[in-house]
């Protein structure tokens, strides 16, 4: 299938911990955010995002949190399964323009 | 249910050779996008399409072209194949709700020999 890069950081966590996976975005103006998760062989999949407006947004089992002082966003996945091994990034998008921005990722491990 | 195919999903070709990749979405989606997926760069944007007639370039378009035709269907086209546009190509598509999520297809591994 597919593969995504094999060099990205990696988070290796226990299964039924909590996930923490961070993220720093690079233009000012972005207004919206979205985290997409890439399994192997797959297409990014589209998670959860959050509006400049909102410091922090809740999905099942995901949070997502942003700071706007220090451009940074995080990805909170609670209870962490096995399934939940994939390849997570960021992407910013800025009102008004299509181009989104995406980060280069990272792979989370679950270890059962 | 809707949905966004590729194909094909794999595919060989030889330097020097025209090759042609089809995305089809049962969206409805306006916007159409293609993307470039390799080790260490994450997703590139190649070309895009905000609707029927529209293409615009993005940031690594030479070397392919797109046409839009159909709100359906955005087939990128590399005109005569490099070993650098050895990849993985993802297609995707977003509504106009001001969502701007993007919905990816399962992508098109490329060999150029």
């Amino acid at each position: 299938g597919e593969s995504v890069g094999l060099h990205l950081p990696t988070l290796s966590v226990q299964e039924g911990d909590n996930s923490i996976i961070n993220c720093a975005y690079s233009n000012s103006a972005s207004d919206y955010f979205i985290w997409y998760k890439q399994e192997s062989g797959k297409g990014p999949q589209f998670i959860i995002d959050i509006r400049s407006n909102m410091d922090k947004r809740q999905g099942q089992r995901v949070t997502v949190l942003l700071n706007k002082t220090v451009k940074h966003l995080s990805l909170q996945i609670a209870a962490t399964q096995p399934g939940d091994s994939a390849v997570y990034f960021c992407a910013e998008n800025e009102t008004g323009g299509f181009k989104t921005i995406f980060g280069a990722g990272t792979r989370l491990f679950v270890k059962a | 249910d809707a949905e966004i195919t590729q194909s094909p999903r794999h595919k060989i070709t030889e330097t020097g050779r025209q090759v042609t990749l089809a995305c089809h979405q049962t969206w409805n989606h306006n916007n159409m996008f293609w993307y470039r997926q390799d080790l260490g760069h994450g997703l590139r944007l190649i070309h895009y399409s905000y609707g029927v007639q529209d293409t615009n370039k993005g940031e690594v378009s030479d070397g392919y072209s797109v046409s839009r035709s159909n709100t359906e269907d955005l087939p990128l086209t590399l005109e005569s194949a490099a070993s650098s546009q050895t990849s993985v190509y993802f297609c995707a598509s977003s509504d106009d709700a001001g969502t701007d999520t993007q919905y990816f297809g399962p992508g098109t591994r490329l060999t150029v020999l």
